[in-house]
């Protein structure tokens, strides 16, 4: 089955310590994009990317790092400048980044501080 | 502030009753999207409409939109327990790069 697998589902961080959420696709899709969830909020964007070795800063980029290495792998790397982190993370991808076409989500990552 | 904002921000209605949530937003849209999503998961794209279409119809699912108002909303028919999710909506604001989602709406479906 095609889709978006992100990992770990739960994660743990100590303070000054950077942590590393997974994302992989298998849907072929161009664009992937960084998600954060915070109760009794929607969506906020953290950084996306349109196509392989190019990304952007979306509304809440400070704090956060990511690659696009490979064309599947669009890993979030959360670096301990980000002070509150605690939230939900969503991966998504879509066919080529154009805002017609539907977002397909992975089931998060809930991180939080130890 | 966001984009989209629904109302009402919780529903709780019985089986078989319908459920309508509506979406209002502030600036020019060229589409908006519906999506939904169950507790700890991640989001489920419903149905897309158009800026030049008014209504569109998914299995139990209606979508309406109102360019004039800014407004759109969500019609599920004969609810079923399963149902029970947040829904969100999100616009593609002329001049924005992305999606804006708004603020959601929990939908809880008694048996």
């Amino acid at each position: 089955d095609g889709g978006i697998t992100q990992s770990p589902k739960y994660l743990f961080r100590k303070e000054g310590q950077n942590v590393t959420l997974s994302c992989e696709q298998n849907l072929n899709h161009d664009a992937m994009y960084w998600y954060r969830q915070d109760p009794g909020q929607g969506l906020r964007l953290i950084y996306y990317s349109q196509i392989v070795n190019d990304f952007q800063k979306g509304d809440i980029a400070e704090g956060y790092s990511v690659s696009r290495e490979k064309k599947e792998s669009f890993p979030l790397t959360v670096t301990s400048a980000q002070k509150n982190p605690t939230a939900f993370y969503l991966c998504a991808s879509s066919i080529q980044g154009q805002l017609n076409q539907p977002q397909h989500f992975g089931d998060g990552t809930r991180l939080s501080i130890l | 502030s966001q984009q989209g904002e629904e109302d009402p921000q919780a529903l709780s209605i019985q089986e078989g009753e319908n459920a309508t949530m509506n979406c209002s937003y502030k600036t020019s849209i060229n589409n908006l999207q519906w999506y939904r999503q169950n507790s700890g998961r991640g989001l489920v794209h419903l149905i897309l409409i158009r800026s030049n279409e008014r209504e569109k119809h998914s299995g139990r699912l209606r979508v309406t939109l109102d360019t004039s108002k800014k407004s759109s909303s969500l019609l599920i028919t004969a609810s079923r327990a399963a149902d029970t999710a947040s829904y969100f909506c999100a616009t593609d604001a002329r001049g924005f790069q992305k999606l804006v989602f708004g603020t959601g709406t929990r939908l809880l479906v008694s048996p």
